[in-house]
């Protein structure tokens, strides 16, 4: 069975400062998805990544995979408050559609 | 066009009573998912559909749980006999088709609000 760990489960951090999710999973998969959920709403999609050393950027937030260590980051840079919200990474398991999720990176940035 | 919707947008039910959660794709998405979200927990895949027919029901945790899909658009998730354990968000998503449609290509999940069940 695919597992997904995620850590830090709770960040808090300075504008300004700089930081990394970390995200694990146990078995070989073809993509891996990083989501943001504000609270109360739904996952807004950020970032797919297909394959090994694949990295994408969009504005502070980057993300990077590692298909031999099977690790994903996201890496915030000068962290803004409007990056609050809750970070989910998921895997796709194998040949099915199954998503795998991670509990998720609660992610508070203070002024 | 639209995205995703479902409904209700919220549902509190007593113990023991069935209730009927909808789910409106994206027009001419033949792939449609739900997932389970408990409280401070990420998402549990419970079951998808390619079309009208649902090649994964593996994520359903109980018989007390079924879903359906007509005309490859609306999509019913029924639970019976509800049990306390059953309160999360339920949301569904999205996408034009399953499977991998080339090396390097993907079909993205799109969600929707969900569905916020409460039993008391």
């Amino acid at each position: 069975e695919l597992k997904v760990e995620q850590n830090p489960l709770f960040l808090s951090m300075q504008e300004g400062k700089n930081y990394t999710i970390y995200c694990n999973y146990s078995t070989t998969s073809d993509r891996l998805y990083w989501y943001r959920q504000d609270p109360g709403k739904s996952l807004e999609s950020l970032f797919v990544l297909l394959s090994n050393g694949a990295v994408k950027q969009e504005g502070r937030l980057m993300a990077s995979l590692d298909t031999k260590a099977r690790l994903s980051t996201l890496h915030i840079t000068a962290a803004v408050h409007d990056l609050s919200a809750t970070y989910f990474c998921a895997v796709r398991w194998g040949g099915s559609e199954k998503l795998v999720f991670g509990k998720g990176t609660k992610l508070t940035v203070n002024p | 066009g639209a995205g995703v919707s479902q409904s209700p947008s919220n549902k509190v039910t007593e113990k023991g009573k069935d209730v009927e959660l909808r789910c409106d794709p994206i027009s001419g998405h033949t792939a449609l998912y739900w997932y389970r979200q408990r409280l401070g927990q990420g998402l549990e895949f419970l079951i998808y559909f390619q079309g009208n027919s649902a090649p994964d029901k593996s994520g359903l945790p109980s018989d007390r749980f079924s879903a359906e899909r007509t005309g490859e658009s609306v999509s019913t998730l029924t639970i019976q006999r509800t049990q306390q354990e059953d309160s999360a968000v339920y949301l569904c998503a999205s996408s034009l088709q399953s499977g991998a449609p080339g090396l390097g290509y993907f079909y993205e999940q799109y969600f929707g609000p969900g569905t916020r069940l409460t039993v008391t």
